[in-house]
């Protein structure tokens, strides 16, 4: 069926580290692809998104690569700051009005 | 222009009370989604309307149901609460058409005791 797998956390960085969030989907067709941050006591913020094969989503920093072949679109940042600690979702959409997430991957980022 | 906006905030019940959450739309956003959030399940989807029509459903009990009025924003009801119910309720509202991103509200954190 469809579903969206995310590397488990939580992840622990120190400042400046580099970020790599794994995100891997199932899912008929050729679906959007999006990545969520949700800040604690929040609602989910889009954080980047694409919407075709090959396509890179980037924001603050923030990187994603659209990958058919190997239905794949994992998170990068080449150096993290402890603002970014929040919890970050994959998910795609191929349907009007429904998304399917993965569970979420904890990402903290000490000093 | 203005967010998702969810009301209310925060919510306390007791078991087997029924609660009524509303969820007003971005303007112009004809589709709204709710979602379940908990620390073990992650993010489940509920349903969606859309033009006063429950277009897709999740896998929820019928104790949860929802609706869609004229103006687009949508309630969420839920009866005879249960201990497990307590979670955040996420509402997202996003155009018509495939592959646009939904905007989210900040939830309604529900908790029933």
């Amino acid at each position: 069926g469809n579903s969206v797998t995310q590397m488990e956390g939580p992840v622990t960085l120190s400042e400046e580290a580099f970020l790599t969030i794994n995100c891997t989907y199932t899912a008929t067709g050729y679906p959007s692809l999006f990545w969520y941050v949700q800040y604690p006591g929040e609602g989910l913020q889009l954080l980047l998104k694409a919407t075709k094969a090959d396509d890179k989503g980037s924001n603050k920093g923030f990187e994603a690569t659209y990958r058919k072949e190997t239905t794949s679109f994992h998170l990068e940042k080449g150096s993290v700051q402890v603002s970014d600690s929040a919890v970050y979702f994959c998910g795609y959409n191929t349907n009007a009005g429904k998304s399917t997430f993965g569970d979420g991957t904890t990402l903290t980022v000490k000093p | 222009k203005a967010g998702v906006t969810q009301t209310p905030r925060y919510l306390i019940k007791t078991r087997g009370q029924q609660v009524t959450l509303s969820c007003s739309p971005i303007s112009g956003h004809r589709s709204v989604s709710w979602y379940q959030q908990t620390p073990g399940q992650g993010l489940q989807f509920l349903f969606e309307y859309f033009s006063e029509t429950q277009r897709n459903k999740g896998n929820f009990p019928g104790r949860f149901s929802g609706r869609q009025f004229s103006n687009s924003r949508s309630e969420m009801n839920v009866s005879t609460l249960e201990l497990g119910d307590s979670a955040l309720y996420l509402c997202a509202s996003s155009k018509d058409r495939v592959g646009t991103e939904a905007f989210f509200g900040q939830g309604t954190r529900l908790t029933v005791v």
